[in-house]
């Protein structure tokens, strides 16, 4: 059964703090990772995109992967109100398997 | 970024009509489409995988009889629900790939089915 996992919150961070979300998944062949956002009645918004092990970032956001460990998390510095939302991890297996798994997501909560 | 669209954005409809929702990509050629479904406060569910010109690939225990999907053009799916009753009222979203690029998605369409 292949799984991503998260914890579904509530997670609350102090405005200007490092929220931190964490995800792991139990198929040791996934090749490909990603996090999305998704406001309250929205649909997902891509935030970022990880392939190898190690910490890549972009902007306020860092996403880190140890496929050792199954494990990958997204950092956001200096978390902002706006980033208030549903965090979804999701995973594909490999490159010639386009679906996505998705995670439960993560609610995260700024608090000004 | 990639820009998908959705239409309708809300549709509620009689229980034992059909609803069909389109999916495009705007600004490119979508080799792949996916049709989710998410009922609140839940994931994001994976329906069925729908490849320009090609029947659709449907994930287990979804009926692709009740739910129809048409891809016409790499620009174009269109999913259509089946005689619909309530417990198909959910938030049906669709995604676009661009090649071996990462899912972009729509904005969702909010079914009610009374």
């Amino acid at each position: 059964q292949k799984e991503v996992e998260q914890n579904s919150g509530p997670l609350s961070v102090p405005e200007g703090a490092i929220a931190s979300l964490n995800c792991t998944y139990s198929d040791r062949g996934s090749q490909s990772f990603f996090w999305y956002r998704q406001y309250s009645g929205k649909s997902p918004e891509l935030i970022m995109s990880i392939y190898s092990n190690g910490d890549k970032e972009d902007g306020r956001f860092t996403a880190q992967l140890n496929k050792a460990s199954q494990y990958v998390s997204l950092l956001i510095r200096d978390s902002q109100p706006s980033d208030s939302a549903t965090y979804l991890c999701a995973v594909n297996l490999d490159f010639g398997n386009e679906k996505l798994t998705f995670g439960t997501g993560t609610r995260l909560t700024i608090i000004p | 970024g990639a820009v998908v669209s959705q239409h309708p954005s809300r549709v509620i409809c009689k229980s034992g009509t059909s609803v069909k929702i389109e999916c495009r990509s705007l600004d490119f050629q979508a080799t792949t489409m996916f049709w989710y479904r998410q009922f609140p406060k839940q994931s994001l569910m994976l329906m069925a995988t729908s490849n320009e010109g090609s029947k659709a690939t449907y994930e287990q225990g979804v009926e692709k009889d009740k739910f129809l999907i048409n891809h016409a053009s790499l620009t174009l799916s269109t999913l259509t629900v089946t005689s619909a009753h309530p417990e198909d009222s959910s938030f049906y979203i669709c995604s676009a790939k661009r090649g071996a690029e990462t899912q972009y998605f729509g904005p969702g369409t909010r079914l009610l089915v009374l």
